[in-house]
């Protein structure tokens, strides 16, 4: 069974500085690794999502990603945070050639301070 | 091109009513994912289905949760006998096929709020 562990249930940061959230999965199987953001009272957009290929994987709004398959992390990150970026920001992994089915981390606040 | 759509986005249910939530998939989507988002807390599945086919319940609550996802029609989650503990916010998220053009993403919609008094 896979399981997914945000270590930081919230990162407060000041804007215009760097940030990185920590994602770490298990599993036994080959996975697929995703990034959801949610902001207040919305549903889920997805960030970035890492596949196969390159284990640096860049998605929208400036963000990045790194899969390190010794460490099992997938952490987060953006080098340069704005106001908008406070939102809730979840890790997800699903198995490769399954039901695609994802299993969330318990997220990780990102709070961003002027 | 209208994204996942779930209805109601709020609702307001008494404890022992029954609670009712839609979703209907992203055009050419055939697969729809049930979640439960409880306060402050992350995402739980709850049931992975096809079109008549219910693939994957593991998340489901052995009484009182049911899922369908008819052949015409959106998928419907339905809750029997409310209590306060199933007040959360209910995502659905779709996909295509498997093997065709699915690119492991899963598309969410903004959820349904149910909140039992």
């Amino acid at each position: 069974a896979q399981s997914v562990t945000q270590l930081d249930s919230q990162v407060p940061v000041f804007e215009e500085a760097p940030v990185e959230l920590r994602c770490n999965y298990s599993s036994s199987v080959s996975v697929y690794l995703f990034w959801y953001v949610q902001y207040p009272n919305q549903g889920l957009q997805l960030l970035l999502k890492y596949l196969s290929g390159s284990t640096l994987v860049k998605g929208i709004n400036g963000f990045e990603a790194e899969f390190n398959k010794s460490q099992t992390s997938f952490h987060l990150r953006k080098p340069s945070v704005h106001i908008s970026d406070t939102a809730e920001y979840f890790c997800a992994v699903s198995e490769v050639d399954s039901s695609y089915k994802l299993i969330f981390g318990s997220g990780t606040r990102l709070l961003v301070r002027p | 091109n209208a994204g996942v759509m779930q209805n109601p986005r709020h609702l307001v249910r008494r404890r022992g009513q029954e609670a009712r939530l839609r979703c209907s998939p992203m055009k050419g989507h055939s697969h729809v994912y049930w979640y439960r988002q409880l306060p402050e807390e992350g995402l739980k599945f709850m049931v992975y289905l096809q079109k008549e086919n219910i693939i994957d319940e593991s998340g489901m609550p052995k009484e009182r949760f049911s899922a369908e996802f008819p052949k015409e029609g959106p998928s419907i989650l339905r809750i029997q006998q409310v209590v306060r503990g199933d007040s959360a916010a209910y995502f659905c998220a779709s996909s295509p096929p498997l093997g065709q053009g699915h690119t492991g993403e899963l598309f969410f919609g903004e959820g349904s709020r149910l909140t039992v008094l």
